[in-house]
Protein backbone atom coordinates (compact mmCIF):
# COMPACT_ATOMS: atom_id res chain seq x y z
CA UNK A 1 0.00 0.00 0.00
CA UNK A 2 1.52 3.15 -0.59
CA UNK A 3 0.82 4.89 2.64
CA UNK A 4 2.84 7.41 4.63
CA UNK A 5 1.36 7.77 8.60
CA UNK A 6 2.40 10.95 9.87
CA UNK A 7 2.02 11.93 13.37
CA UNK A 8 1.01 13.92 15.80
CA UNK A 9 -1.24 16.40 13.68
CA UNK A 10 -0.10 19.35 15.51
CA UNK A 11 2.71 20.15 17.85
CA UNK A 12 3.28 23.14 20.14
CA UNK A 13 6.97 23.74 21.13
CA UNK A 14 8.49 26.39 23.42
CA UNK A 15 11.30 28.53 21.77
CA UNK A 16 14.48 26.76 21.98
CA UNK A 17 12.66 23.07 22.32
CA UNK A 18 13.08 20.24 20.02
CA UNK A 19 10.06 19.41 17.55
CA UNK A 20 10.05 16.11 16.84
CA UNK A 21 7.89 14.71 14.00
CA UNK A 22 7.45 10.72 13.30
CA UNK A 23 6.15 9.07 9.94
CA UNK A 24 6.24 5.74 9.11
CA UNK A 25 5.87 3.64 5.47
CA UNK A 26 4.67 0.64 4.38
CA UNK A 27 5.94 0.09 0.96
CA UNK A 28 9.74 -1.53 0.77
CA UNK A 29 10.40 -0.01 -2.54
CA UNK A 30 10.43 3.35 -0.81
CA UNK A 31 14.16 4.80 -1.23
CA UNK A 32 13.48 8.43 -1.03
CA UNK A 33 12.20 9.92 2.10
CA UNK A 34 11.85 13.99 1.79
CA UNK A 35 10.26 16.09 4.09
CA UNK A 36 8.97 19.38 2.80
CA UNK A 37 8.34 22.77 4.38
CA UNK A 38 5.06 24.89 4.04
CA UNK A 39 3.98 28.30 5.43
CA UNK A 40 0.72 29.65 5.14
CA UNK A 41 -0.02 30.71 1.84
CA UNK A 42 2.60 29.14 0.38
CA UNK A 43 2.79 25.95 -1.59
CA UNK A 44 5.38 23.43 0.20
CA UNK A 45 8.77 23.69 -0.06
CA UNK A 46 11.77 20.96 0.15
CA UNK A 47 13.69 20.88 3.85
CA UNK A 48 16.29 18.19 4.09
CA UNK A 49 15.49 14.38 2.52
CA UNK A 50 17.51 10.93 3.11
CA UNK A 51 17.96 8.14 1.73
CA UNK A 52 17.96 4.65 3.36
CA UNK A 53 21.80 3.82 2.90
CA UNK A 54 22.32 5.64 6.24
CA UNK A 55 20.65 6.19 9.32
CA UNK A 56 20.84 10.10 10.06
CA UNK A 57 21.47 12.81 8.22
CA UNK A 58 21.77 16.72 9.45
CA UNK A 59 21.59 19.87 7.94
CA UNK A 60 21.90 23.06 10.56
CA UNK A 61 18.61 23.21 12.90
CA UNK A 62 16.98 20.16 11.41
CA UNK A 63 17.90 16.20 11.59
CA UNK A 64 16.29 13.71 10.09
CA UNK A 65 16.57 9.82 11.83
CA UNK A 66 15.67 6.82 9.46
CA UNK A 67 14.93 3.41 11.04
CA UNK A 68 14.75 0.62 8.01
CA UNK A 69 14.00 -2.35 9.68
CA UNK A 70 10.84 -0.56 11.75
CA UNK A 71 9.76 1.37 8.58
CA UNK A 72 9.89 4.65 10.53
CA UNK A 73 11.56 8.20 9.85
CA UNK A 74 11.43 11.39 11.94
CA UNK A 75 12.28 15.01 11.82
CA UNK A 76 13.89 16.58 14.51
CA UNK A 77 13.75 20.46 14.77
CA UNK A 78 16.59 21.74 17.30
CA UNK A 79 16.67 25.24 19.09
CA UNK A 80 12.61 25.11 17.49
CA UNK A 81 12.30 28.93 16.63
CA UNK A 82 9.40 30.96 16.03
CA UNK A 83 9.81 30.98 12.47
CA UNK A 84 9.79 27.53 12.31
CA UNK A 85 6.11 27.80 12.59
CA UNK A 86 4.68 26.16 9.91
CA UNK A 87 3.06 23.00 8.42
CA UNK A 88 5.54 19.85 8.20
CA UNK A 89 5.36 16.77 5.70
CA UNK A 90 6.87 13.95 5.39
CA UNK A 91 6.98 11.89 1.78
CA UNK A 92 8.34 8.59 0.25
CA UNK A 93 8.74 7.89 -3.37
CA UNK A 94 10.50 5.09 -5.08
CA UNK A 95 13.14 7.00 -7.34
CA UNK A 96 13.85 5.18 -10.87
CA UNK A 97 12.43 4.45 -14.12
CA UNK A 98 8.49 4.97 -14.43
CA UNK A 99 7.32 5.81 -10.59
CA UNK A 100 6.83 9.31 -10.42
CA UNK A 101 4.62 9.26 -7.48
CA UNK A 102 5.62 11.00 -4.02
CA UNK A 103 3.17 10.30 -1.21
CA UNK A 104 2.93 12.53 1.33
CA UNK A 105 1.95 12.16 4.79
CA UNK A 106 -0.98 13.94 6.22
CA UNK A 107 0.99 17.06 8.21
CA UNK A 108 2.06 18.40 11.05
CA UNK A 109 1.06 21.71 12.18
CA UNK A 110 4.20 22.94 13.94
CA UNK A 111 3.24 25.77 16.28
CA UNK A 112 6.66 27.32 18.41
CA UNK A 113 5.92 29.85 21.11
CA UNK A 114 8.18 32.32 22.60
CA UNK B 1 12.91 35.29 -12.20
CA UNK B 2 9.94 32.61 -10.58
CA UNK B 3 10.41 29.08 -10.80
CA UNK B 4 6.87 27.49 -11.02
CA UNK B 5 4.45 30.18 -11.48
CA UNK B 6 -0.12 29.44 -11.57
CA UNK B 7 -2.60 31.87 -12.58
CA UNK B 8 -5.04 32.78 -11.08
CA UNK B 9 -4.16 32.95 -7.42
CA UNK B 10 -7.73 33.33 -6.28
CA UNK B 11 -10.38 31.85 -8.23
CA UNK B 12 -13.62 32.37 -6.94
CA UNK B 13 -16.78 30.53 -9.58
CA UNK B 14 -20.81 29.34 -9.63
CA UNK B 15 -21.26 25.38 -9.17
CA UNK B 16 -21.79 24.19 -12.63
CA UNK B 17 -18.91 26.73 -14.28
CA UNK B 18 -16.04 25.90 -15.94
CA UNK B 19 -12.71 26.80 -15.22
CA UNK B 20 -8.81 25.95 -15.99
CA UNK B 21 -5.69 27.10 -13.76
CA UNK B 22 -2.81 27.42 -16.02
CA UNK B 23 1.02 26.50 -14.56
CA UNK B 24 4.58 27.15 -16.11
CA UNK B 25 7.84 26.44 -14.85
CA UNK B 26 11.01 28.08 -16.25
CA UNK B 27 13.32 25.41 -14.43
CA UNK B 28 13.63 23.45 -17.76
CA UNK B 29 12.32 20.25 -15.59
CA UNK B 30 10.81 16.96 -17.38
CA UNK B 31 7.66 16.50 -15.38
CA UNK B 32 4.86 18.33 -13.76
CA UNK B 33 2.21 17.97 -11.37
CA UNK B 34 -0.72 18.82 -10.28
CA UNK B 35 -1.78 17.86 -6.42
CA UNK B 36 -4.67 19.13 -4.64
CA UNK B 37 -4.63 19.88 -1.03
CA UNK B 38 -7.80 20.11 0.72
CA UNK B 39 -9.40 22.03 3.54
CA UNK B 40 -7.54 19.76 6.45
CA UNK B 41 -4.41 20.58 4.90
CA UNK B 42 -4.28 16.94 3.07
CA UNK B 43 -1.92 16.86 -0.17
CA UNK B 44 -3.39 14.48 -3.03
CA UNK B 45 -1.11 13.82 -6.25
CA UNK B 46 -3.91 14.41 -9.23
CA UNK B 47 -1.87 14.12 -12.46
CA UNK B 48 1.62 13.50 -13.43
CA UNK B 49 2.96 15.04 -16.97
CA UNK B 50 6.75 13.89 -18.07
CA UNK B 51 8.12 15.16 -21.20
CA UNK B 52 3.79 16.20 -22.48
CA UNK B 53 3.31 13.06 -21.53
CA UNK B 54 0.81 12.00 -18.95
CA UNK B 55 2.16 8.98 -16.42
CA UNK B 56 -0.02 9.48 -13.16
CA UNK B 57 -3.64 10.07 -13.46
CA UNK B 58 -5.17 9.77 -9.89
CA UNK B 59 -8.63 8.76 -9.45
CA UNK B 60 -9.79 12.03 -10.20
CA UNK B 61 -13.33 12.59 -11.92
CA UNK B 62 -12.82 13.28 -15.33
CA UNK B 63 -14.46 16.68 -15.19
CA UNK B 64 -10.65 17.34 -14.80
CA UNK B 65 -8.18 17.46 -17.53
CA UNK B 66 -4.58 18.45 -17.54
CA UNK B 67 -3.62 19.47 -20.70
CA UNK B 68 0.45 20.21 -21.56
CA UNK B 69 1.17 22.36 -24.54
CA UNK B 70 5.04 21.76 -24.48
CA UNK B 71 7.01 20.66 -21.82
CA UNK B 72 7.42 24.33 -19.64
CA UNK B 73 3.33 24.25 -19.31
CA UNK B 74 0.82 22.01 -17.29
CA UNK B 75 -2.59 23.48 -17.63
CA UNK B 76 -5.57 21.98 -15.53
CA UNK B 77 -9.06 22.09 -16.61
CA UNK B 78 -12.23 21.60 -14.91
CA UNK B 79 -15.62 21.15 -16.07
CA UNK B 80 -18.70 21.09 -14.42
CA UNK B 81 -17.65 22.57 -11.22
CA UNK B 82 -18.58 21.16 -7.50
CA UNK B 83 -18.86 22.37 -4.16
CA UNK B 84 -15.99 19.89 -3.44
CA UNK B 85 -14.18 20.98 -5.74
CA UNK B 86 -13.34 23.76 -3.52
CA UNK B 87 -9.42 23.67 -2.48
CA UNK B 88 -6.18 24.64 -2.69
CA UNK B 89 -4.47 23.62 -6.14
CA UNK B 90 -0.71 23.34 -6.60
CA UNK B 91 2.04 22.80 -9.82
CA UNK B 92 4.68 21.36 -9.19
CA UNK B 93 7.97 20.42 -11.57
CA UNK B 94 11.01 18.19 -10.86
CA UNK B 95 13.85 17.84 -13.23
CA UNK B 96 15.47 13.81 -13.98
CA UNK B 97 14.55 11.52 -11.02
CA UNK B 98 17.90 9.93 -11.10
CA UNK B 99 19.33 9.74 -7.05
CA UNK B 100 16.77 12.82 -5.83
CA UNK B 101 12.92 13.80 -6.31
CA UNK B 102 12.99 17.50 -5.76
CA UNK B 103 9.72 18.88 -6.49
CA UNK B 104 9.39 22.40 -6.83
CA UNK B 105 5.65 24.00 -5.86
CA UNK B 106 4.04 26.74 -7.34
CA UNK B 107 2.19 29.61 -4.56
CA UNK B 108 -1.12 27.84 -5.35
CA UNK B 109 -4.63 28.68 -6.65
CA UNK B 110 -7.28 28.93 -4.67
CA UNK B 111 -10.53 27.76 -6.19
CA UNK B 112 -14.03 28.55 -4.10
CA UNK B 113 -16.97 27.10 -5.62
CA UNK B 114 -20.17 28.81 -4.28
Amino acid sequence: QQQVKQSPQSLIVQKGGISIINCAYENTAFDYFPWYQQFPGKGPALLIAIRPDVSEKKEGRFTISFNKSAKQFSLHIMDSQPGDSATYFCAATQLGAGSYQLTFGKGTKLSVIP
Amino acid sequence: DTAVSQTPKYLVTQMGNDKSIKCEQNLGHDTMYWYKQDSKKFLKIMFSYNNKELIINETVPNRFSPKSPDKAHLNLHINSLELGDSAVYFCASSPLRVSTDTQYFGPGTRLTVL
